[in-house]
């Protein structure tokens, strides 16, 4: 069975500076799908940047990027310039097929912008 | 946008009690899943659906049931209320291979 492994439940940044949150997964297949959603106190889960596992190019929307490493199994998201209303729980998560996401998440990392 | 909407925000129910949760999307989705995200935890899928009247078990279906009898429409049942369902109760609606949109949630306590 698939697991994703986020392991710091809560980080802080200031705001403009740049932080990054760490994800590890195990899979045996080859071909899967890695995403970072964001919970603001909203509760609504939005979808901040999806990666391919076929594609060796690391996704970047805007102020977030992915460092992907697949050998390591690793899925670590950056955010730059840091803003108050990126303050949320962010989950990393994986899916094998995509459509029909059935989508297997972290436990989450809190992180909170100091200003 | 999308709109997921599900029914109720908090809901506080007692042991034994049967309880329908609720979930509404407004774009034509055909694939709709429940999740519940418990502190710790994560999220973790109960059931989804990929077509009205069809459903499939997640990793934790056990003391639920589903109901999808219209396409916009997505029920999850707790036929008999337990303390250990109290939790976060997320609804997601998705286009194909498109991404998910989530609701806001639904808090269940169970008294």
């Amino acid at each position: 069975a698939q697991t994703v492994t986020q392991s710091q439940p809560e980080m802080s940044v200031q705001e403009a500076e740049t932080v990054t949150l760490s994800c590890t997964y195990d899979t045996s297949e080859s071909d899967y799908y890695l995403f970072w959603y964001k919970q603001p106190p909203s509760r609504q889960m939005i979808l901040v940047i999806r990666q391919e596992a076929y594609k060796q190019q690391n996704a970047t929307e805007n102020r977030f990027s992915v460092n992907f490493q697949k050998a390591a199994k690793s899925f670590s998201l950056k955010i730059s310039d840091s803003q108050l209303g990126d303050a949320a729980m962010y989950f990393c998560a994986y899916s094998f097929h995509f459509g029909n996401e059935k989508l297997t998440f972290g436990t989450g990392t809190r992180l909170t912008i100091i200003p | 946008d999308v709109k997921v909407t599900q029914s109720s925000r908090y809901l506080v129910k007692r042991t034994g009690e049967k309880v329908f949760l609720e979930c509404v999307q407004d774009m034509d989705h055909e694939n709709m899943f429940w999740y519940r995200q418990d502190p710790g935890l994560g999220l973790r899928l109960i059931y989804f659906s990929y077509d009205v009247k069809m459903k499939e078990k997640g990793d934790i279906p056990e003391g639920y049931s589903v109901s999808r009898e219209k396409k916009e429409r997505f029920s999850l049942i707790l036929e008999s209320a337990s303390t250990n369902q109290t939790s976060m109760y997320l609804c997601a609606s998705q286009h194909g291979r498109e991404k998910l949109f989530f609701g806001s949630g639904t808090q269940l306590s169970v008294l």
